[in-house]
């Protein structure tokens, strides 16, 4: 079975400082690691996914994650974060080749001006 | 294309009465989720079709609730009969066969149900 943590329901920055987003999993099998964001009022978008290879991953607007299985985490980072960063960042595990995916309860970014 | 595509967007109904949303994925995927989210639990897995054919339900809460893919480009879930602690925002995504390995999921933009 597969699971997700998301450490944080919430996470305030300022415009142009770092965001990072932490995630753990837990799973029997290596797993398939993915970030979705989803905007308000509309559906989720991938963000980035690790399935095998390079450990560091990435993926649209900035972001990147690197999966690190010592410590079963897959953390979410941007350098500098913007305005329109602000959403709702979901973490996600499935089991290689499989198609369920097990969500994360989300952490919501907001950013300050 | 246009997306996964979900109607109605937001749905008001009073308990005790049939729901059904609606979704059409996008044209040659061929495996189609829904998901419910809520604050209380989040994102859960309701129900997936491969090829039209439900691979797996158990996901979904109890026989009040029902989904069907009649063919490659609609599926309906349906509650019947509807209860307060049914409302949540129900989505729906489609992707294609290989999306383990290099697609990605589709999301609509869910439908908001309210059952009063």
């Amino acid at each position: 079975a597969q699971s997700v943590t998301q450490l944080g329901s919430h996470v305030s920055v300022s415009e142009g400082a770092l965001v990072l987003l932490r995630c753990n999993y837990s799973s029997s099998v290596p797993p398939y690691l993915f970030w979705y964001v989803q905007y308000p009022n509309q559906g989720l978008q991938l963000l980035l996914k690790y399935t095998t290879g390079a450990t560091l991953v990435k993926g649209i607007n900035g972001f990147e994650a690197e999966f690190k299985k010592s410590e079963t985490s897959f953390h979410l980072t941007k350098p500098s974060a913007h305005m329109s960063d602000a959403a709702e960042y979901f973490c996600a595990v499935s089991p290689p080749n499989d198609y369920k995916l097990s969500f994360g309860a989300g952490t919501t970014v907001t950013v300050r001006a | 294309d246009a997306g996964v595509i979900q109607s109605p967007r937001h749905e008001v109904t009073e308990m005790g009465q049939e729901v059904t949303l609606r979704c059409k994925p996008i044209s040659g995927h061929d495996y189609l989720f829904w998901y419910r989210q809520t604050m209380m639990r989040g994102l859960e897995l309701l129900i997936y079709f491969n090829n039209n054919v439900p691979i797996d339900d158990s996901g979904m809460p109890e026989d009040r609730f029902s989904a069907k893919m009649p063919n490659a480009s609609f599926s309906t879930l349906k509650i019947q009969p509807s209860e307060p602690r049914d409302s949540a925002v129900y989505f729906c995504a489609s992707s294609s066969r290989t999306f383990a390995t290099n697609e990605k999921l589709f999301f609509g933009s869910g439908t908001q149900l309210s059952v009063l």
